[in-house]
Formats: C-alpha cells, sequence, structure tokens
C-alpha cells in the first residue's frame, strides 16, 4: 500500500508561518489533497490538487509540491488553526492518508 | 447546499456486521464516487472504499474481504457493510463524496462511533 509520511507534530507562534509537509513515492506524478480536523469534529478540505483553495478557505492556507515532498503553508497562524491536519492521494485506485500532523499554535 | 447525513447502529458485539447508511441532500447522486472512511479513536484516517452510482466498487485491500458497499440511487443512499467484527474496528466512520477527475473529497458526513464490545 502506498504511503505517506507526515511529521507527528508541527508547532508555530502565534502569527507566525506553520509548514507542513508530506513524504511519499512518486509524490509529484499525483494530486495532493489536504483535510483539517478538529476535535469532534469531521475532516473539512483546506486543499486540493496540490495547492488550490476551497470556497471559504482564508488565503492564509496554501499548498505547494517539490520532488517527493509536499508541503501545505499557513501564514499568520491562529489560534483556530489549531487541528490535525491530513494529507491524501490517489494511487491505483485507493486512496492513501499520512498519518497526521498536530498543529499546535504557541 | 450539499449535505451528508449519515446512521447506523453505535454498539456491536464481534463477528457481527457493521451497516452504515448515507444519504445525499442538495447534490445530484449521480456523476461521483461515493466513499466511506474510518478514523479508531485517538488515531489517524483511513480509507474503506468506494462506489458509484452505477454501483461500481474499489476497495481497500485490508479490508476487500469483509467489505460491501451499495447503492439506492432512488433515495440517493449509499451503505457500507462490513462483517465480522472485531474491537479493531471500533471507530468513528465517515462518508464522503470523491469529486471529479482531482478525486478529492470536498463534503463529509457527520461520523459514526461505532464501537464494537462483548
Amino acid at each position: 500500500s502506498y504511503e505517506l509520511a507526515q511529521p507527528v507534530s508541527v508547532s508555530v507562534a502565534l502569527g507566525q508561518t506553520a509548514r507542513i509537509t508530506c513524504g511519499g513515492n512518486n509524490i509529484e506524478t499525483k494530486y495532493v489533497h489536504w483535510y483539517q480536523q478538529k476535535p469532534g469534529q469531521a475532516p473539512v478540505l483546506v486543499i486540493f490538487t496540490d495547492s488550490n483553495r476551497p470556497y471559504g478557505i482564508p488565503e492564509r492556507f496554501s499548498g505547494s509540491k517539490s520532488g517527493n515532498t509536499a508541503s501545505l503553508t499557513i501564514s499568520r497562524a491562529q489560534g483556530g488553526d489549531e487541528a490535525d491536519y491530513y494529507c491524501q492521494v490517489w494511487d491505483s485506485s485507493t486512496a492513501a492518508f499520512g498519518g497526521g500532523t498536530k498543529l499546535t499554535v504557541l | 447546499q450539499v449535505q451528508l447525513q449519515q446512521w447506523g447502529a453505535g454498539l456491536l458485539k464481534p463477528s457481527e456486521t457493521l451497516s452504515l447508511t448515507c444519504a445525499v441532500y442538495g447534490a445530484p447522486f449521480s456523476g461521483y464516487y461515493w466513499t466511506w472512511i474510518r478514523q479508531p479513536p485517538g488515531r489517524g484516517l483511513e480509507w474503506i472504499g468506494e462506489i458509484n452510482h452505477r454501483g461500481s466498487t474499489n476497495y481497500n485491500p485490508s479490508l476487500r474481504s469483509r467489505v460491501t458497499t451499495s447503492v439506492d440511487t432512488s433515495k440517493n443512499q449509499f451503505s457500507l457493510n462490513l462483517r465480522s467484527v472485531t474491537a479493531a474496528d471500533t471507530a468513528v466512520y465517515y462518508c464522503a463524496r470523491v469529486r471529479g477527475a482531482t478525486r478529492h473529497l470536498d463534503y463529509w458526513g457527520q461520523g459514526t462511533l461505532v464501537t464494537v464490545s462483548s
């Protein structure tokens, strides 16, 4: 099965920039999607196809990809951004999720 | 406004069959894949499988032997059955829509906690 590697946790100071990475073999050939999940809630799509924001997601959220790593960047981090973040791709008609990254805003 | 509303039994005994249904409101049912994801307590997301309006399916290889999905296009609903459950199947189960060619999951159900315990 396809594996995606994310850091377990990332911390960021209030107002600063957080970057969450997602690594996978040949990820450059796949669309990467990102989801935000707050405690007790369903995941919410924040970035699709590497770098596109759904309607209603703040511009502070951006996505990129380089080589074997995709990244989710959160600028001007706010307390409300504290959540778990998951990357996701499709490989051979199977969806794969990263293990998730807990973002803490200090 | 697209909404996915899901329901099903929340407490099962080992060896029983998990059954969940997800209803789609505010969006066409045809033309999309509809998927199931689960999340064990305190852990990450695991994809279970997907089905489209024609009944075409794809499943997680690790669950394929126990999973069946179905659709009822007359009700805009799709369902999940997971046979022979064990405590390891205890999780919050989500339904979601798979969007177009890019295949991102753009709408999710509220989640259903299913506990397997004797």
